[in-house]
């Protein structure tokens, strides 16, 4: 099946500094998911991307979705402490003759106040 | 609504034993999906249900097999425990199948095996 690799594994950022998180795939994707989790919690849903080139923002965080639709990036502006957590990716998944979603191993993100 | 609910929470079990593990998915949702999170591999997909039926399966030998009833409530059951399948499961509802489903997250059931 696809896969999706993400990087950083891990990135710390000083309180206030912008952090962002890749996501890369070998083929290409129909749609990128965005999910959150926080420490000792469970993914949680951000957004969907599915245009090429597609842009999208919620409040500090800016979602973009490559022309060729094999990459993706998740930029946050000024870090606060509530952004602690690990971000992960989730792209389409092939297995079985069905379709479902494959997740990237996430990003840490880690802030020092 | 009430989200996703996961039982139990937590469990200890020994090498050898078999474990079962229940997802009561969101009120209306028919997709079921279990996840294996562990720090080395993180979050792999183990399979998903969807109208009593197993639509996609991971890489995860026959010990890991699973279920779902009418009501969408999904078990998954592990034989045979093995030290390194001590990880967190979690189970995710959706409406429908599908990679542009958004996933639903239970808190998980951790289970340590010794």
């Amino acid at each position: 099946g696809q896969q999706v690799m993400q990087i950083p594994q891990y990135q710390h950022v000083q309180e206030g500094e912008d952090f962002t998180t890749y996501c890369n795939s070998s083929t290409t994707l129909s749609n990128i998911q965005w999910y959150k989790q926080r420490p000792g919690g469970h993914p949680v849903f951000l957004i969907q991307l599915v245009k090429s080139g597609e842009v999208k923002k919620q409040k500090r965080l800016t979602f973009q979705f490559g022309e060729a639709k094999k990459n993706s990036s998740l930029h946050i502006t000024a870090t606060q402490t509530t952004d602690v957590g690990t971000y992960f990716c989730a792209g389409p998944y092939s297995g079985g003759g069905a379709d479902g979603l494959t997740f990237g191993k996430g990003t840490h993100l880690i802030i020092q106040p | 609504k009430a989200g996703v609910t996961q039982t139990p929470r937590y469990l200890i079990k020994t090498r050898g034993q078999q474990v079962t593990l229940s997802c009561s998915p969101i009120s209306g949702h028919r997709s079921v999906s279990w996840y294996q999170q562990t720090p080395g591999q993180g979050l792999q997909f183990l399979f998903e249900y969807f109208s009593e039926t197993q639509r996609n399966k991971g890489n995860f030998p026959g010990r890991f097999s699973g279920r779902q009833f009418s009501n969408s409530r999904s078990e998954m059951n592990v034989s045979t425990l093995e030290l390194g399948d001590s990880a967190l499961y979690l189970c995710a509802s959706s409406l429908a199948s599908g990679p542009l489903e958004t996933q639903y997250f239970g808190p998980g059931t951790r289970l340590l095996v010794l």
